[in-house]
């Protein structure tokens, strides 16, 4: 158990739907990670925050959010959800950002 | 960021040491060497960093070159559990410090 949560574990939505991820960092850490791992893309790095900022943004899509809240938990906002949305979606936490991140387990997220 | 080069896949016996190569010739001289592994669609896990110098930890041995442009991680007693994808980083720098690129890995399977 790396100490990072995320809920829900598994997500079955509708095309055109929105949907948030949540993930609680490991207790102390101030820097979260969003990665999305589809079955041909790999590990794909989304968006880092540090202490409630924006710090390093990936490959994300204009219909996907993040944001990190005061007690430092983070939620992934997908939106206007399309077929090749369906992924795993893992978030990690650091202490901050020059030290090893650890990852949750994920959620499976799955647009039908 | 600096790239880095596994071999696709690797086997190794059970209870023997499996070594990882990794090449990274355009590392730069403030960028870590990180390695994480996957187990079967769980969350990335962390095994082991360094810089310069050789490191080892309850999970691995990280030996790196003395020029820096590669790097191997040693499994000293494989066993089944270790079977799973092996991702060799390098911790990009800058203003995007603390982004982890995952490239395409390593899968080792560990057989009886």
């Amino acid at each position: 158990d790396s100490g990072v949560t995320q809920t829900p574990k598994h997500l079955i939505t509708a095309t055109g739907q929105r949907v948030t991820l949540r993930c609680s960092p490991r207790s102390g850490d101030l820097s979260v990670y969003w990665y999305q791992q589809s079955l041909d893309q790999g590990l794909q790095f989304l968006i880092q925050y540090y202490n409630g900022e924006e710090r390093a943004k990936g490959n994300i899509l204009e219909r996907f959010s993040a944001q990190q809240f005061p007690d430092l938990h983070s939620e992934l906002n997908l939106s206007s959800l399309e077929l090749g949305d369906s992924a795993l979606y893992f978030c990690a936490s650091s202490v901050v950002l020059e030290t090893e991140a650890f990852f949750g387990q994920g959620t499976r997220l799955t647009v039908v | 960021d600096a790239k880095t080069t596994q071999p696709p896949s690797m086997d190794c016996a059970e209870g023997r040491a499996a070594n990882l190569p990794c090449n990274h010739s355009t590392i730069s001289g403030n960028e870590y060497v990180y390695w994480y592994r996957q187990i079967h669609s769980q969350g990335p896990q962390y095994i082991i960093h360094g810089l310069k110098n050789n490191e080892t930890n309850e999970m691995a041995s990280l030996i790196i070159t003395e020029d820096r442009k590669s790097s191997t991680l040693i499994l000293p007693h494989a066993t089944l559990r270790d079977t799973a994808v092996y991702y060799c980083i390098v911790r990009s720098g800058g203003t995007s410090y603390g982004k982890l690129t995952f490239g395409q890995g390593t899968i080792l399977t560990v057989h009886p």
